[in-house]
Order: structure tokens, then C-alpha cells, then sequence
């Protein structure tokens, strides 16, 4: 239990249907990520929010859009996807760099959900 | 630009065997040096890590060194166990604006009785 939870674990979608995922932190973050993790591949990086505004987007699909409501909410909203879209989606978080601090901060991950596009 | 490499195995040991999971890293800056465990079905765990030259991270039997001069952060343990049976990945992690992280493919790492 890492303190970020992840909902739902499991996903089955159309091409056609409008989903959301949502994740939760309670470890008093106060950024955010999404990760696509697929087979074969790196971990990629989709969105970043920190203290709840997007300061990351790695050229991500516009069927993907997130939603950051407050420090430890975070949203992955779907519509329209491609079966090549189907992979593991995690949720993380760590404390933003304050001033004077030289070192990044762990992320902590969630379970992840694991999302089917047929 | 910022990259990590590590080897992708899979690597299939026997119990009480000795690891070598080898990482090298390509970075501006002076990174932070991380190593993440994923165990089926679940997300990244944070494994140890080592914020700057000469460091040592260790936890659970896991040990990794921080080294500059070879640019490198192997993951070595004495005795692996079948519970370490996993997928590892090396991370740096950069100060941007946010805590930028970057990712290495993964090892798979398969420990048989």
C-alpha cells in the first residue's frame, strides 16, 4: 500500500464509449502524473500537474484528457480510443520541489488500471 | 538528451544466486538515480535510491552505488530470493520544473526454487 489508490483496476471499453479514471493520494502530494506503461515499452510520461496545474504534456492524443480538481485528485478522461491504447495506466505523485531544494522527490506510484480497448 | 539503459533480460535465476542488474545513464545536470520494483499486478515501488555521486542505496538485500565517473547505478544482490521474482527499472530523476522522471525499458527477473 503505497498511499495512492487507483480506480478501477480493471477497464474494458468501445472505441465509441467515454470513460474516467480516477486516482487518489494521500500521502499530501502536491503533484501529479500519468504514465502509460505498455508491453515492449518504456514507461512514457503523459501529464504532469503541480499544485493542480498541468506543467506537462508529452504530446498526448486529445482523446486523452486530464482533470486535476485539487492536490490529490487526479482524472484521466477517455473517449474515442484506439486499440492501441490498451495498456497499464499509473497514477503517481511526490512533493513539488520547494525553493532551495536540489533533489527530486520519490514518486509514489498507484496499482495502476489496466485498461482493454476492443 | 536525458536517457537510461538498462539490460532488458529476461533473467532467470536460481534461488540464493547472485544479481547484477546493470544500468548506465545519460543525463545533463547532476540526476537523482533511482530503482523501481513492479510485482505482477501491481504498480512501481520505489526500491532505493541515491542523490548524488558515491551514494549508496540499499533496502531489502538490494544494494546500488551511485557512480559518476562510469555514469552507472547496477543493482546487485548477494542472495535472491523467489519473492524477488519482479520487472526492476532504473530511473534518473532531473529538477525542472517539476520532478521530471525518466524511465528505463526494464528488466524482468524470474528466480526458480
Amino acid at each position: 500500500e503505497t498511499g495512492v489508490t487507483q480506480t478501477p483496476r480493471h477497464l474494458v471499453m468501445g472505441m465509441t464509449n467515454k470513460k474516467s479514471l480516477k486516482c487518489e493520494q494521500h500521502l499530501g502530494h502536491n503533484a501529479m502524473y500519468w504514465y502509460k506503461q505498455s508491453a515492449k515499452k518504456p514507461l512514457e510520461l503523459m501529464f504532469v500537474y503541480s499544485l493542480e496545474e498541468r506543467v506537462e504534456n508529452n504530446s498526448v492524443p486529445s482523446r486523452f484528457s486530464p482533470e486535476c480538481p485539487n492536490s490529490s485528485h487526479l482524472f484521466l478522461h477517455l473517449h474515442t480510443l484506439q486499440p492501441e491504447d490498451s495498456a497499464l495506466y499509473l497514477c503517481a505523485s511526490s512533493h513539488k520541489m520547494a525553493l532551495g531544494q536540489t533533489n527530486p522527490d520519490t514518486q509514489y506510484f498507484g496499482p495502476g488500471t489496466r485498461l482493454t480497448v476492443l | 538528451g536525458d536517457s537510461v539503459t538498462q539490460m532488458e533480460g529476461p533473467v532467470t535465476l536460481s534461488e540464493e544466486a547472485f544479481l547484477t542488474i546493470n544500468c548506465t545513464y545519460t543525463a545533463t545536470g547532476y540526476p537523482s538515480l533511482f530503482w523501481y520494483v513492479q510485482y505482477p499486478g501491481e504498480g512501481l515501488q520505489l526500491l532505493l535510491k541515491a542523490t548524488k555521486a558515491d551514494d549508496k542505496g540499499s533496502n531489502k538485500g538490494f544494494e546500488a552505488t551511485y557512480r559518476k565517473e562510469t555514469t552507472s547505478f547496477h543493482l546487485e544482490k548477494g542472495s535472491v530470493q523467489v519473492s524477488d521474482s519482479a520487472v526492476y527499472f532504473c530511473a534518473l530523476a532531473l529538477k525542472t520544473s517539476y520532478d521530471k522522471v525518466i524511465f528505463g525499458p526494464g528488466t524482468s527477473l524470474s528466480v526458480i526454487p
